[in-house]
């Protein structure tokens, strides 16, 4: 089946910093989203992106939808303690029976 | 208040029982998921339905029984709990396309 990449499992990163976060997959996908699990919550939609070569900006977040159709990245400019929690990559095809394949997240700690 | 809801937010039970957790949506949103969520495996699909009296299995559906005889309601049931089952469950609902999904706060579920 499909697989989303997520490497690594964790990130540390000085408060301030800049973070750029990155999602593989050998499947193209129609429709790429990123999503943010506070500690003790729920994922939350982020950025949606719905065209190859997209860019959308969201405050300090930043997605592409890459050309091939088979990546995208999430950057996030100096970076805050609220920032801390786990960040899902997922992709989307349309077709029968299909829903969202998610990657297994990457961990992002930020020290103050 | 709108939304989707999760009830109980944490349970623990012995080995061998039964035990059901609740998602209710009030969006009226065609689309519902349950995942677990473990370490190192992130989220992974039990069960999903794509509308009232329609159910999927996921990638991980033993153990593990689902109903929808009415489209806000999605209950997951164990139905004869095991250690394996510990775990972090999240409900999740969405319209037709399935792509931008509103998760629950989660079910801290632990077997004992």
């Amino acid at each position: 089946g499909q697989q989303l990449n997520q490497s690594p499992q964790s990130m540390f990163i000085q408060e301030g910093e800049d973070v750029s976060m990155n999602c593989t997959s050998s499947s193209i996908f129609n429709t790429w989203l990123w999503y943010k699990q506070d500690p003790g919550e729920g994922p939350v939609l982020l950025i949606a992106l719905y065209k190859a070569g997209e860019l959308t900006s969201n405050g300090r977040l930043t997605a592409q939808f890459g050309i091939t159709r088979k990546d995208s990245f999430l950057n996030i400019s100096a970076s805050i303690p609220s920032d801390v929690g786990i960040y899902f990559c997922a992709g989307y095809y349309t077709g029968a029976n299909s829903k969202l394949t998610f990657g297994k997240g990457i961990t992002l700690s930020v020290r103050p | 208040d709108a939304g989707i809801t999760q009830s109980p937010r944490y349970k623990i039970t012995e080995t061998g029982r039964q035990v059901t957790l609740m998602c209710h949506q009030t969006w009226s949103h065609s689309y519902m998921f349950w995942y677990r969520q473990d370490l190192g495996h992130g989220l992974r699909l039990i069960y999903y339905s794509a509308a009232a009296d329609i159910t999927d299995k996921g990638e991980v559906p033993d153990g593990y029984v689902v109903s929808r005889s009415k489209t806000e309601n999605f209950p997951l049931t164990l139905e004869s709990a095991t250690r394996s089952q510990t775990s972090v469950y999240f409900c999740a609902s969405s319209d037709n396309p399935p792509i931008g999904y509103t998760f629950g706060s989660g079910t801290r579920l632990t077997v004992v």
